[in-house]
């Protein structure tokens, strides 16, 4: 058990195009989920924590206007990378966090996103 | 906040051998440490963690070592195969009665198995 999908896998769009990411415990109830990016060859940096029904809370640095996180249920939370641009392409992965197991988290196979 | 180290960068080993990486750690709060392989492309994949009321974990050839006094904990890699070659990320959290934190990564450790 404890499988998280994400979808889509790969994304190549236009600078200016807005993209959503989807987060999925496929098995399990998730209160907490993550969302993290990750640059080439650099490690996994944790961007927002998404808590189910109520507002992300955000990385120092990270814009919460330019990266619009919604959770919406125990299963699902999504990242909206709004007015993408070249140097927001990168691989965003999230994870999922089961309410009564917090540790190890779980995580989706990540989108590559990449901004033309 | 948590601030991670994590070294070598990269560390090359005949197959066979041992390999070890270290981190340290900055948060005394911190009390989870998992360790993530990459591989190119892919999401990480847990192959060990510990927790702070725990000195030493091992599972088969893999091991974990945490001194909790000193911030710092270590992966221990035995009779290395070229299939652990990829990327080795440590990275810590905090877990209490609420919930985890976000996990802190390491910038981590290419492992190159040499034939």
């Amino acid at each position: 058990g404890a499988v998280v999908s994400q979808h889509p896998s790969r994304v190549i769009c236009k600078s200016g195009t807005s993209v959503k990411i989807e987060c999925r415990s496929l098995d399990f109830q998730a209160t907490t989920m993550f969302w993290y990016r990750q640059f080439p060859k650099q490690s996994l940096m944790l961007m927002a924590t998404s808590n189910e029904g109520s507002k992300a809370t955000y990385e120092q640095g990270v814009e919460k206007d330019k990266f619009l996180i919604n959770h919406a249920s125990l299963t699902l939370s999504t990242l909206t990378v709004t007015s993408a641009h070249p140097e927001d392409s990168s691989f965003y992965i999230c994870s999922a966090q089961r309410q009564e197991a917090p540790q190890p988290q779980h995580f989706g196979d990540g989108t590559r996103l990449s901004i033309l | 906040g948590e601030n991670v180290e994590q070294h070598p960068s990269t560390l090359s080993v005949q197959e066979g051998d041992s390999a070890v990486i270290k981190c340290t750690y900055s948060d005394s709060a911190s009390n989870y440490f998992p360790w993530y392989k990459q591989e190119l492309g892919k999401r990480p994949q847990l192959i060990i963690d510990i927790r702070s009321n725990v000195g030493e974990k091992k599972d088969q050839r893999i091991a974990v070592t945490l001194n909790k006094t000193a911030k710092h904990f270590s992966l221990h890699i035995t009779e290395t195969q070229p299939e652990d070659s990829a990327v080795y990320f440590c990275a810590a959290s905090e877990h209490s009665g609420g919930g985890a934190d976000g996990l802190t990564f390491g910038k981590g450790t290419h492992l190159i198995i040499q034939p």
